[in-house]
C-alpha cells in the first residue's frame, strides 16, 4: 500500500530565504508525482508535474526533483514570498494500487509561512 | 478554456437529507475524479469516473453515496441521508487521460447540521 509522508508539517521562515520542502512515498513504481498549493479554504492549484522518467521539473522560482529509486522528491522555492504562503502538498499516482490506477495518493501537506 | 467547475461552493444540510454535489470537468477531458478532505486530514480518493462508466469506486463508503458521469452533463456525487461525518471539503478532479496530470476544482464545502 502506498504512503505518502511530507515533512516537515509546517515551516515559517522569512521573506527571501530559500527553502526545500520533502516529500516521501513507500512504492517506487508511480507514474508521476504532482505538487501542489492550497490557500486556506481554496482548492488545489498545481505547481508541477514530474513524470517517472524525469528528474526534476521547473516552473520560475519553483523547482521539483524526483529520486525514484529512494521514493522521494523535493520542492525547492527560491526567494520566498509572503504570497507564497499556504499548504503545499504532494501527490503520487501510483502503477500497482487502485483498480485502474487512477487515483492520487496525497501526503498530508506542510503549511508554510513566510513572514514579511 | 474554463478550468474545472464545481457547485454548490458550499452546502448545507441537516442529518437524514440528501446532498449532490456537480462537477464539470475541463473541455475534453473525460476522466473525472472524486476526493474528500476532512478537517485536519489530507485528501482521500473516493472514486474516478469515465463517461457512463466508474472505473474505481474503492475509496467510496460502500453505503449511503454514489456516484455518476452521464454521456451529457456534469458528473454527480450525491450523498444519501448525511450524518455530521459527512461534514468536509469535495473535491472533483478532471484529466485528459489517465495518466495525465489532473486539475481540481474549488470543492464543495459540506456542512452537515
Amino acid at each position: 500500500k502506498q504512503e505518502v509522508t511530507q515533512i516537515p508539517a509546517a515551516l515559517s521562515v522569512p521573506e527571501g530565504e530559500n527553502l526545500v520542502l520533502n516529500c516521501s512515498f513507500t512504492d517506487s513504481a508511480i507514474y508521476n508525482l504532482q505538487w501542489f498549493r492550497q490557500d486556506p479554504g481554496k482548492g488545489l492549484t498545481s505547481l508541477l508535474l514530474i513524470q517517472s522518467s524525469q528528474r526534476e521539473q521547473t516552473s520560475g522560482r519553483l523547482n521539483a526533483s524526483l529520486d525514484k529509486s529512494s521514493g522521494r522528491s523535493t520542492l525547492y522555492i527560491a526567494a520566498s514570498q509572503p504570497g507564497d504562503s499556504a499548504t503545499y502538498l504532494c501527490a503520487v499516482k501510483g502503477v500497482n494500487y487502485g483498480g485502474s490506477q487512477g487515483n492520487l495518493i496525497f501526503g498530508k501537506g506542510t503549511k508554510l509561512s513566510v513572514k514579511p | 478554456n474554463a478550468g474545472v467547475m464545481q457547485n454548490p461552493r458550499h452546502l448545507v444540510r441537516r442529518r437524514g437529507q440528501e446532498a449532490r454535489l456537480r462537477c464539470s470537468p475541463m473541455k475534453g477531458h473525460s476522466h473525472v475524479y472524486w476526493y474528500r478532505q476532512l478537517p485536519e486530514e489530507g485528501l482521500k480518493f473516493m472514486v474516478y469516473l469515465q463517461k457512463e462508466n466508474i472505473i474505481d469506486e474503492s475509496g467510496m463508503p460502500k453505503e449511503r453515496f454514489s456516484a455518476e458521469f452521464p454521456k451529457e452533463g456534469p458528473s454527480i456525487l450525491r450523498i444519501q441521508q448525511v450524518v455530521r461525518g459527512d461534514s468536509a471539503a469535495y473535491f472533483c478532479a478532471s484529466s485528459p487521460v489517465r495518466t495525465y496530470e489532473q486539475f481540481f476544482g474549488p470543492g464543495t464545502r459540506l456542512t452537515v447540521l
